[in-house]
């Protein structure tokens, strides 16, 4: 089976530019979930959903975030304008009540913003 | 607040060898779950296992057990004869609001290297 799937697996952009990521859960997950990774913060809760509705986004950092899930098996993270400081690798994971306990990770998206 | 600390950054241990990796945790609910994960220099997350703060016994799952004090707020990480291959980063980490999904609160991580 095929895990989550996250693309670009590596972005470089210029300050200013608007960035998408992407993430495919595993089918038949309905929890999605988006981290942010870096040296200084470690990994952070951006956002997840159930079922589609976004549940807690107390972690999305400003308004320049902001993320959809427009169906079961796609969600977005987007950054408008991106600035330098939103360098980092960002994981998509999803998961499911019969795997209650563990969250499948994406293999992640390196950002880096000059 | 909610919050999980691993006082180690890093951790050496020579091949063969069991090594303990530190968490402990805070929290105020009376049921939420401890995870491990394991981080490779290729960057995936790897999950290794999870226990229950009502479980009655320390999760076990292959070379992996989690020693779970209640009492003292600790989960630590037990890796019985260690392989070259288990050389990467070890994140403690808790979701509280038992019986929701909600969300892992991370640790910093623990860097473990395992020598041959």
């Amino acid at each position: 089976d095929a895990g989550v799937i996250q693309s670009p697996r590596h972005e470089v952009t210029e300050m200013g530019q608007e960035v998408t990521l992407r993430c495919k859960p595993i089918s038949g997950h309905d929890y999605l979930f988006w981290y942010r990774q870096t040296m200084m913060r470690g990994l952070e809760l951006l956002i997840y959903f159930n079922n589609n509705v976004p549940i807690d986004d107390s972690g999305m950092p400003e308004d320049r975030f902001s993320a959809k899930m427009p169906n079961a098996s796609f969600s977005t993270l987007k950054i408008q304008p991106s600035e330098p400081r939103d360098s980092a690798v960002y994981f998509c994971a999803s998961s499911s009540p019969s795997h209650y306990n563990e969250q499948f990770f994406g293999p992640g998206t390196r950002l880096t913003v000059l | 607040a909610q919050k999980i600390t691993q006082t180690q950054p890093g951790m050496f241990v020579q091949e063969k060898e069991a090594v303990t990796l530190d968490c402990t945790y805070d929290t105020s609910d009376p049921s939420y779950g401890l995870f491990w994960y394991k981080q490779p220099s290729s960057g995936e997350m790897i999950f290794l296992i999870y226990q229950g703060s009502y479980d009655q016994q320390n999760a076990t799952e292959g070379r992996y057990s989690l020693n779970f004090q209640k009492a003292r707020k600790s989960a630590n990480l037990v890796i019985s004869a260690s392989q070259l291959g288990d050389s990467a980063m070890y994140f403690c980490a808790m979701r509280a609001r038992g019986g929701s999904q909600g969300n892992l609160i991370f640790g910093k991580g623990t860097k473990l290297s395992v020598k041959p």
